[in-house]
């Protein structure tokens, strides 16, 4: 199975601020990369597909990059609504999987 | 616009058989999407646990395998999840999603407990 790593596990910012979290799989995985948002209790919300295509809805201040085996989940300026754990996906290979997420709180 | 929403029993006995169902609305389990299942235990983090078509081709994780069945239901625009010879291991909040653009759409989550 595909492992993926996330970095970091969590982190610490304040609104305004520029936030990247970088996930990286165990062999390369193309462009079948997907990440998530999640809130306490709530179910996941897709962010971003395919590495770098913004799901549905989802503000522009989201954007994702990368190829291969390492990626990257950029927030260009955190907004209250932003604090969040966030999972990476990859659908280049069964099982899928996910990333162990990175926690983003307010510092 | 799409929605998923999850039932079955909340509490589920060790040893037993725990089954959930994915109700579809606003759209056809008949499109060309593939339904899928995901877990996550209390805490932790995201287990896919496997999908289906609805022809009912499937593909499973293999850490579940042995355990798992996935099954559509056509006329009801449903599928379900059926995981066997369940321990406290198996306790985590079960979410059904669509496979389009990855998981677009998710259900709002079903907590399941193994517990005696």
């Amino acid at each position: 199975a595909i492992q993926l790593t996330q970095s970091p596990s969590s982190l610490s910012a304040s609104v305004g601020d520029r936030v990247t979290i970088t996930c990286r799989a165990s062999q390369g995985i193309s462009s079948a990369l997907a990440w998530y948002q999640q809130k306490p209790g709530k179910a996941p919300n897709l962010l971003i597909y395919d590495a770098v295509s913004l799901g549905s809805g989802v503000p522009s201040r989201f954007s994702g990059s990368g190829s291969g085996t390492d990626f990257t989940l950029a927030i260009s300026s955190l907004q209250p609504e932003d604090f969040a754990t966030y999972y990476c996906q990859q659908f280049n290979s069964y099982p899928l999987t996910f990333g162990p997420g990175t926690k983003v709180d307010i510092k | 616009q799409v929605q998923l929403q999850e039932s079955g029993p909340g509490l589920v006995k060790p040893s037993g058989t725990l089954s959930l169902t994915c109700a579809v609305s606003g759209g056809s389990i008949s499109s060309t999407n593939w339904w899928s299942w995901v877990r996550q235990p209390p805490g932790k983090g995201l287990e896919w646990i496997g999908e289906i078509y609805h022809s009912g081709n499937t593909n499973y994780n293999s850490s579940l395998k042995s355990r798992v069945t996935i099954s559509v239901d056509k006329s009801k625009n449903q599928f379900s999840l059926k995981l066997s010879s369940v321990t406290a291991a198996d306790t985590a909040v079960y979410y059904c999603a669509r496979v389009g653009n990855a998981f677009d759409i998710w259900g709002q989550g079903t907590m399941v407990t193994v517990s005696s």
